[in-house]
């Protein structure tokens, strides 16, 4: 099966700086590549995701890169702001019929003001 | 407007005593999933639905049952809930193919266990 796994667990950057955080997977048939902010005590919010036939995707301070070939994908995150300071996730879905999302050990993102 | 609606949020149950857990959706999507979510934690994949065809999880304890009525509900019983069930509950949808891969999130369910 699908093994995710997401690096570093813990990240702590000033306001204003940029913060990456880093994703492998297993399973070269996985297709579809969501990211999730997760803050405490909520859902899982989606915040960007990537499909296996693009290499780069942005929306505003927020980009995510995939790999295919080396079987990594990265989200990105400019000038980050307090508001950012969450956990997110990292998830690979197989391009089967069940549709099964794996998902990372997660990320603590913290923004120091 | 709510899109997957998870009953109830907040659930309290004794050591032993059944309890479900309902979600219900308005998107019409054919995959609903469950997920437990411990503190700290990644959500981690009980089963999941693909219409009517049910798909466990291999590691997913046999006290954790699953149905499926129609499209729109689905509902997770705990038989015999333990102290280590103690969790959030999230129910997700999604729906396969064309543009739309997002996978939408309920509000969760957490439940506490005497």
């Amino acid at each position: 099966g699908e093994n995710v796994e997401q690096h570093p667990s813990t990240l702590s950057v000033q306001e204003g700086d940029s913060a990456v955080i880093k994703c492998t997977y297993s399973d070269s048939a996985s297709n579809y590549f969501p990211w999730y902010k997760q803050e405490l005590g909520k859902r899982p919010q989606l915040i960007i995701d990537i499909r296996s036939n693009v290499g780069e995707k942005k929306d505003q301070r927020i980009a995510v890169t995939l790999n295919k070939t080396a079987k990594h994908f990265s989200l990105h995150i400019t000038e980050t702001q307090p508001e950012d300071s969450a956990v997110y996730f990292c998830a690979a879905r197989n391009s089967g019929g069940y549709q099964k999302v794996t998902f990372g050990t997660g990320t603590k993102l913290q923004v120091i003001p | 407007d709510a899109m997957v609606i998870q009953n109830p949020r907040y659930q309290v149950t004794q050591f032993g005593k059944p309890v479900t857990l309902s979600c219900s959706q308005t998107l019409n999507h054919n995959v609903m999933y469950w997920y437990q979510q411990k503190s700290s934690q990644a959500p981690k994949l009980l089963f999941h639905y693909y219409d009517k065809d049910f798909n466990n999880e291999a590691d997913t304890p046999d006290n954790f049952q699953s149905r499926r009525p129609n499209t729109s509900f689905c509902f997770l019983d705990i038989r015999s809930p333990g102290l280590g069930d103690a969790a959030m509950y999230l129910c997700a949808t999604s729906r396969p193919g064309g543009r739309d891969n997002e996978q939408f999130f309920g509000p969760g369910t957490r439940l506490t266990v005497l």
